[in-house]
């Protein structure tokens, strides 16, 4: 039950793009693709971005996308807004039927 | 709307017990998975533990195995997680989570209740 492992903290200028990793292991993100997204703004709870990988819920902007690539899930956020300053975290279900978040990564909007 | 909200958090000392209620409307609880997740302050999100629909599996992380317990009351549309020899590095916002999932297996947690804090100090 390792936590995932995300970077702590990515910044960009607004209308830029950024990247966040998330890297797992054979036995959780690179097994299957149940990797999921979620924007928590300070003082706030958790809210859904990514599901399946790749999935955007409706209401989430197509500024927001999902990718996998082996152990490995990024989510990429484009023409950034002061808006999306938050804290993100991936999450994935795991081959023992449990669930791990990554640590979390601070996004600054400059 | 679909809604979560939690309740029971509060101030406890260690040793001491407490019961997390997480009540569900704008849907039919007994058509899903529920997970408790929390928060340490400062810290990041943590997966405690999950439910089946229909109450007969639970899975939780190790760190309270053997201490907490997750529940359900379909009939009342209530998720529980009662939590016994609590311990400080339990103090967290603690969070229930609706598990959606899709008929390829695919799954993931929306929507999010807006937490409840628990204090574990003496």
């Amino acid at each position: 039950q390792s936590a995932l492992t995300q970077p702590p903290s990515v910044s960009g200028s607004p209308g830029q793009s950024v990247t966040i990793s998330c890297t797992g292991t054979s036995s959780d993100v690179g097994r299957y693709n149940r990797v999921s997204w979620y924007q928590q703004p300070p003082g706030t709870a958790p809210k859904l971005m990514i599901y399946e990988v790749s999935n955007r819920p409706s209401g989430v902007p197509d500024r927001f996308s999902g990718s996998k690539s082996g152990n490995t899930a990024s989510l990429t956020i484009s023409g950034l807004q002061a808006e999306d300053e938050a804290d993100y975290y991936c999450s994935s279900s795991t081959a023992d039927s449990t669930f791990v978040f990554g640590g979390g990564t601070k996004l600054t909007v400059l | 709307q679909v809604q979560l909200v939690e309740s029971g958090g509060g101030v406890v000392q260690p040793g001491r017990s407490l019961r997390l209620s997480c009540t569900a409307s704008g849907f039919i609880l007994s058509g899903y998975t529920m997970h408790w997740v929390r928060q340490a302050p400062g810290k990041g999100l943590e997966w405690v533990a999950l439910v089946s629909y229909d109450g007969t599996e639970k899975y939780y992380v190790d760190s309270v195995k053997g201490r907490f317990t997750i529940s359900r009351d379909n009939s009342k549309n209530t998720l529980y997680l009662q939590m016994n020899s609590l311990r400080g590095d339990d103090t967290a916002v603690y969070y229930c989570a609706r598990e959606k999932r899709a008929t390829s297996g695919q799954n993931w947690f929306d929507p999010w209740g807006q937490g409840t804090l628990v204090t574990v100090s003496s």
